[in-house]
């Protein structure tokens, strides 16, 4: 059964690069979240979007990360420009966006960025 | 944060011991889930629990809710060197939400 899908696993920037994640949820559901993974921070909320339509957009994460979902099928999550801060893990995650559904997570992009 | 303040907390046992984990937090929920993150994945969920039940079992899986102190718990029996991962609680924001916030989780060890 196809789970949600992530890619890249890994990627390598220098500072001030854009990169490009990309996030396929399980068919069917209707949310879409974007986690942020860090030791210190731990998982951090950056974009949650609803039938395709952002619901929320990070607070803190605005100026330089933008996710957008095209179509029910796919999201991407921009980071523009890149700065060694931005090193974690990005973990892309859907349900059926119910109160008290399971979030099915993929297996993230873990970020490096020099 | 909708959580307490406990830290990423690390826990290192044998092989065969039980464990439990706590979590409290903040603001009301009726729901917490529980899910398990092993190195290089993401996180899976394990058992979810309502308020309703107060105490949920799963193989060797044991999770509470207590609505009255906002705190839920989770009990590994007899674990094993799998069992080996980071554990986080989670809760909902609201009715019409899919949305979690997550705890900072505990890290668990589990020696052969």
């Amino acid at each position: 059964d196809a789970g949600v899908t992530q890619t890249p696993r890994h990627e390598v920037a220098e500072k001030g690069q854009t990169i490009i994640l990309k996030c396929e949820p399980v068919s069917g559901h209707n949310d879409l979240f974007w986690y942020r993974q860090t030791k210190i921070q731990g998982l951090e909320l950056l974009s949650y979007f609803r039938s395709k339509s952002l619901m929320e957009d990070g607070g803190a994460f605005k100026d330089r990360f933008k996710a957008e979902m095209l179509n029910s099928s796919f999201s991407t999550l921009k980071i523009q420009p890149t700065e060694p801060k931005d090193s974690a893990v990005y973990l892309c995650a859907s349900s059926f966006g119910l109160s008290g559904n399971t979030l099915y997570f993929g297996e993230g992009s873990r970020l490096i960025v020099v | 944060s909708q959580w307490g303040e406990e830290n990423l907390q690390a826990l290192s046992i044998q092989e065969g011991e039980d464990v439990t984990m706590n979590c409290s937090y903040k603001t009301y929920t009726t729901v917490v889930q529980w899910y398990r993150q092993k190195s290089g994945k993401g996180p899976a969920q394990l058992i979810l629990i309502r308020s309703n039940e107060r105490e949920k079992r799963s193989g060797r899986l044991r999770a509470t809710l207590d609505t009255s102190s906002q705190s839920s718990s989770l009990s590994i029996t007899g674990t094993l060197a799998t069992d080996t991962a980071v554990y986080f609680c989670a809760k909902g924001t609201g009715a019409n939400t899919g949305k979690l916030t997550f705890g900072h989780g505990t890290i668990l060890r589990v020696h052969p």
